[in-house]
């Protein structure tokens, strides 16, 4: 099984800054199948990035996805205050699908 | 537009099951294998298995092999997740989540466990 490790917990930065997430997978993930997710409270996840580094139909350019090796990146350009909340990675290259715990980005 | 449309909250007591379902429209239903993930309150999500609308293969990840059965009625383009032997650390929401990749989601079923 593949873990996911995503760092921070938790991200205190200001609207209008750069957001950096990491997610560090503990073995290679096939053909970079690394997804990440967006949830709000009591919200469902929403898709951001497929395949590592493909937006999701809709959303914004400010996010953008990028790896290295095992080692895959979130970026948000400049925070929205919609754009806090929590963040998730999943790999989907193997079975089992793994998530990571996810980062919370907040207000700070 | 693709919808995924899950049934609503549940109650159950420890030692039953619950069935929930997923009514997805707005694209064709054997396009896409659909999958459940379920998050417990103020965790994180864990993926349960998916399953093949056309053949009705499944998957299921270790933790819940035995006790769950993932199943379709492509007559009326729904999908279920049916988890056995109910604990109350199964207290959580269940989503449907169609593609590997998970594109669309419906918005969750709450389970309660609670004798």
């Amino acid at each position: 099984e593949i873990v996911l490790t995503q760092s921070p917990g938790t991200l205190s930065l200001s609207p209008g800054e750069r957001a950096t997430l990491s997610c560090r997978a503990s073995q290679s993930v096939s053909s970079n199948y690394l997804a990440w997710y967006q949830q709000k409270p009591g919200q469902a996840p929403r898709l951001l990035i497929s395949g590592a580094s493909s937006r999701a139909t809709g959303i914004p350019d400010r996010f953008s996805g990028s790896v290295s090796g095992t080692d895959f990146t979130l970026t948000i350009s400049r925070l929205e205050p919609e754009d806090f909340a929590v963040y998730y990675c999943k790999q989907y290259g193997s079975s089992p699908y793994t998530f990571g715990q996810g980062t919370k980005v907040e207000i700070k | 537009q693709v919808q995924l449309v899950q049934s609503g909250a549940e109650v159950k007591q420890p030692g039953a099951s619950v069935k929930v379902s997923c009514k997805a429209s707005g694209y064709t239903f054997t396009d896409s294998y659909m999958h459940w993930v379920r998050q417990a309150p103020g965790q994180g999500l864990k993926w349960m298995g998916w399953i093949n609308p056309s053949s009705g293969d499944t998957n299921y990840a270790q933790e819940f092999q035995g006790r769950v059965t993932m199943t379709r009625d492509m007559s009326i383009t729904t999908f279920y997740m049916e988890l056995s032997s109910l604990r109350s650390d199964d207290t959580a929401v269940y989503y449907c989540a169609r593609a590997k990749q998970s594109d669309f989601w419906g918005r969750g079923t709450l389970l309660t466990v609670s004798s």
